[in-house]
């Protein structure tokens, strides 16, 4: 069955560091993968999504490729800052399927 | 504004009462879902419906309900038979097409039971 993998938190980062938040999957099929972000209290927001090997989400400064070869697509930020704070999921649909399926989560705390 | 409403945000319950949770859109979404989410554990898929008066068993179903009377709304009920029914509840909608489409999450009810 589909499963997803993400890196284990808590995760904590000085202001202005470089990110990376490590997710491979398990797919049967052609699946389309995403990153979700939780503030606390909140739901989930979707943060961006590749559709196909090769593509790269990008939204608000964070990118993420989809590597087919690897099975992964890791989250990648440049700088971040004390307002991305927040849960990370990495998440992936199998075309034709209605079910996303979720990695844990990866908590991220940026101190100033 | 479009979006997805779930109330209450935050629910008390005694042990051994059912308890409905109210999930309300108005993106004109066909599909939508209810998730469980508990700490270290990601979410995990109770029901879901992708047309009206249909719906489907998740991963964790033993324990709710679900009705789908409308297209805009799909309440959970969370029923005695739940044995660890606290937790954080997410309903989410999405357009049904067999191709991607991303779910769209409402802000949540934490439910406690004691």
């Amino acid at each position: 069955g589909d499963s997803v993998t993400q890196m284990e938190g808590p995760v904590t980062l000085s202001e202005e560091a470089f990110l990376t938040i490590n997710c491979t999957y398990t797919a049967t099929g052609y699946p389309s993968l995403f990153w979700y972000v939780q503030y606390p209290g909140e739901g989930l927001q979707l943060l961006l999504k590749a559709t196909k090997a090769d593509d790269k989400g990008s939204n608000k400064g964070f990118e993420a490729t989809y590597r087919k070869e690897t099975t992964s697509f890791h989250l990648e930020k440049g700088s971040v800052q004390v307002s991305d704070s927040a849960v990370y999921f990495c998440a992936l649909r199998d075309f034709g399927n209605e079910k996303l399926t979720f990695g844990t989560g990866t908590r991220l705390t940026i101190i100033p | 504004d479009g979006g997805i409403t779930q109330s209450p945000k935050y629910l008390f319950r005694k042990e051994g009462q059912n308890v409905t949770l109210s999930c309300e859109q108005n993106l004109n979404h066909d599909a939508m879902y209810w998730y469980r989410q508990d700490p270290g554990q990601g979410l995990r898929l109770i029901y879901y419906s992708q047309i009206v008066n249909d719906f489907q068993k998740g991963d964790i179903a033993e324990g709710y309900s679900v009705s789908r009377e409308k297209k805009e709304s799909f309440p959970l009920t969370v029923t005695s038979a739940q044995k660890n029914p606290t937790a954080f509840y997410l309903c989410a909608s999405s357009i049904f097409l067999a191709g991607v489409d991303e779910q769209y999450f409402g802000p949540g009810t934490r439910l406690t039971v004691t």
